[in-house]
């Protein structure tokens, strides 16, 4: 089974500034790797994706984030951050060639102030 | 890009009562769909995979006789809650996988908020 830890659940930054969101997952055998960024009442959007290839990925946003094997993570990253980016993030993972189900992790808020 | 859309958004019950939830995927075809749940402040866990023409597949400890899944068409699953209850209060999202150029995006529903009294 597989398992996603988002050791931040919330994040506030100022606005213009850096962020990194975490995210660590478990798994016995090899998945794809996403990140889903939720605005309040609404569905989730993908911000992007991990499928193979380079491990640096570019999203939507100006989002970007990592693949790390041996250390297990998809940090989540952004240079700077604005208002319109406050919001709950959700790293998931998902078997390569299994089911499409995904896992999520527990979600983490981030909150750009002024 | 490709629009999942769920009916309605927001629902509010007697305890006792049935609820039924739409999930429609606009503009592709979905053999596939997934069921999830969010309580406030928590992630999504997935309670069911809709399959088109064939029963849906619960995951552990999801009650399928509570939880009513039919996926009736290649662009409409439904969830019924059946006699819904107090903790049955959730927000309820859908997704629907879209497979293009060899790679497979999953895209969400704007979920449906159901309030049980």
């Amino acid at each position: 089974a597989q398992s996603v830890t988002q050791l931040d659940s919330q994040v506030p930054v100022f606005e213009e500034a850096p962020v990194e969101l975490r995210c660590n997952y478990s798994s016995s055998v090899s998945v794809y790797l996403f990140w889903y960024v939720q605005y309040p009442n609404q569905g989730l959007q993908l911000l992007l994706k991990y499928l193979s290839g380079s491990t640096l990925v570019k999203g939507i946003n100006g989002f970007e984030a990592e693949f790390n094997k041996s250390q297990t993570s998809f940090h989540l990253r952004k240079p700077s951050v604005h208002i319109s980016d406050t919001a709950e993030y959700f790293c998931a993972v998902r078997t390569q060639g299994g089911s499409e189900k995904l896992v999520f992790g527990k979600g983490t808020k981030l909150t750009v102030n002024p | 890009g490709a629009v999942v859309s769920q009916h309605p958004s927001r629902v509010i019950c007697k305890s006792g009562t049935s609820v039924k939830i739409e999930c429609r995927s606009l503009d592709f075809q979905a053999t596939t769909m997934f069921w999830y749940r969010q309580f406030p402040k928590q992630s999504l866990m997935l309670m069911a995979t809709s399959n088109e023409g064939s029963k849906a597949t619960y995951e552990q400890g999801v009650e399928k006789d509570k939880f009513l899944i039919n996926h009736a068409s290649l662009t409409l699953s439904t969830l019924t809650v059946t006699s819904a209850h107090p903790e049955d209060s959730s927000f309820y999202i859908c997704s629907a996988p879209l497979w293009a150029g060899g790679e497979e995006t999953q895209y969400f529903g704007p979920g449906t908020r159901l309030l049980v009294l």
